[in-house]
């Protein structure tokens, strides 16, 4: 009866280095989102995904983030050549269809040096 | 531009009295707005969807009020509890996507004993 499930929870980055972070949605799940929160910020949108399709990346910062879920199931957000304005909280939430409930991942906090 | 804000950063009550928190809206014509509790190191969690053809939902101690008029939604909790101190996030889909939220910053609800 697992949530979604984000890995790690805790990321620490040089700035310039790459980081993945991982999106486990609650299985079933066809719809899949990735927000960035700010402290003492709400979630921002970044990318949507319907299966393994990304429908929406109208969100992401610049081209250096990138998403995907090639099997329609878990997601990795990669962040290439990261920037200290990159440091966040990033959430991955899942719903059972499009314009359902989300539920949010307890999101990895990304902090970059 | 198009904003959501929420009334304050943060709100101090008393045990037992009832908390509201204001959400207001610009530029925006929402078919339907939702609110979201947060508690520190997790995700949100959604709460309650409104629709604009509703004037107000309730589920156990919570009411949501929904008027497109002001563009304002009201967010009650009656006989508040220290276990209901959290951040609450009101979030809407201004472009009718029917997936991509955009959330205020939220209002750091504090119940003391």
């Amino acid at each position: 009866g697992a949530g979604v499930s984000q890995s790690p929870r805790y990321k620490v980055a040089k700035r310039g280095q790459d980081v993945a972070l991982r999106c486990d949605p609650i299985s079933g799940h066809v719809s899949l989102f990735w927000y960035q929160q700010a402290l003492g910020q709400g979630p921002e949108f970044l990318t949507y995904f319907q299966n393994e399709a990304q429908l929406d990346k109208s969100g992401l910062p610049s081209d250096r983030f990138f998403a995907e879920r090639p099997e329609g199931s878990v997601s990795t957000l990669k962040i290439q050549r990261t920037q200290q304005e990159d440091s966040a909280v990033y959430l991955c939430a899942s719903s059972l269809y499009e314009g359902s409930e989300q539920f949010f991942g307890p999101g990895t906090r990304l902090t970059v040096l | 531009s198009q904003k959501i804000e929420q009334n304050s950063e943060a709100l101090n009550i008393q045990e037992g009295k009832t908390a509201t928190l204001t959400c207001n809206y610009t530029n925006y014509s929402p078919a339907y707005l939702q609110w979201y509790r947060q508690d520190p190191g997790r995700g949100p969690v959604f709460l309650l969807l409104i629709r604009e053809n509703e004037k107000e939902k309730r589920k156990e101690r919570l009411k949501v009020t929904f008027d497109t008029t002001l563009k304002q939604s009201l967010f009650h909790i009656t006989a508040s509890q220290p276990a209901d101190s959290a951040t609450y996030l009101c979030a809407l889909d201004p472009g009718g996507s029917n997936y991509k939220l955009t959330f205020g910053k939220g209002t750091l609800l504090t119940v003391n004993p």
